[in-house]
């Protein structure tokens, strides 16, 4: 069974950072892009960033390019959001996803999501 | 960039009808990479179509999607209780996502 399992939300002030993780069971991790998306309260859907098998492509959401930076170990199952520079605009709920196939933005599996809630 | 507009924004229908929503891109999409993804509440997205007609594994065959170019459809054939959510389509070449529409019970 594919789990996906987010950490690292809380409370931040802006201008300040935070780092999300994301541990990954229950397929081979390294054979999958693996990509976050945000919602914020009452809102719709928002793709963040995304990175390959192989970290080689990554891609960023205009909105966060320049302050964010994904990673992943692959000997850990883990994927990673450092958040920079973080403003209020940037709370919502954050979900690690795991990519269909190849290097499409096609999310199959998600987590439950990590809160990220900036403010003063 | 994309805008998808779904609608409409909320659907008030009961259980056994047939749903249709819609989803029109603002300008015409490479159609195999449209989605479609229920959501509710309290619970993270669930993918239901890809390529704008696929359906996920596990996805019942009561949902099916179409469409091309600019205009794409989910339709439930038969809503079942667990229907009533929002559903989000998204055109995975360029990540963006439509606003949602509102599935709920009449």
């Amino acid at each position: 069974e594919v789990q996906l399992v987010e950490s690292g939300g809380g409370l931040v002030q802006p201008g300040r950072s935070l780092r999300l993780s994301c541990a990954a069971s229950g397929f081979t991790f390294d054979d999958y892009a693996m990509h976050w998306v945000r919602q914020a309260p009452g809102k719709g859907l928002e793709w963040v960033s995304s990175i390959t098998w192989n970290s080689v492509g990554i891609a960023y959401a205009d909105s966060v390019k320049g302050r964010f930076t994904i990673s992943r170990d692959n000997a850990k199952n883990s994927l990673y959001l450092q958040m920079n520079s973080l403003r209020t605009q940037d709370t919502a709920l954050y979900y690690c996803a795991k990519g269909l196939y190849g290097d499409l933005r096609l999310f199959d599996y998600w987590g439950q999501g990590t809160v990220v809630t900036v403010s003063s | 960039e994309i805008v998808l507009t779904q609608s409409p924004g909320t659907l008030s229908l009961s259980p056994g009808e047939r749903a249709t929503l819609s989803c029109r891109a603002s300008q015409s999409v490479y159609s195999s990479y449209v989605a479609w993804y229920q959501q509710k509440p309290g619970q993270a997205p669930r993918l239901l179509i890809y390529h704008a007609s696929i359906r996920a594994t596990d996805i019942p065959d009561r949902f099916s999607g179409s469409g091309s170019g600019t205009d794409f459809t989910l339709t439930i054939s038969r809503l079942e209780p667990e229907d009533f959510a929002v559903y989000y389509c998204h055109h995975y070449g360029s990540s963006f996502f439509g606003q949602g529409t509102k599935l709920e019970i009449k």
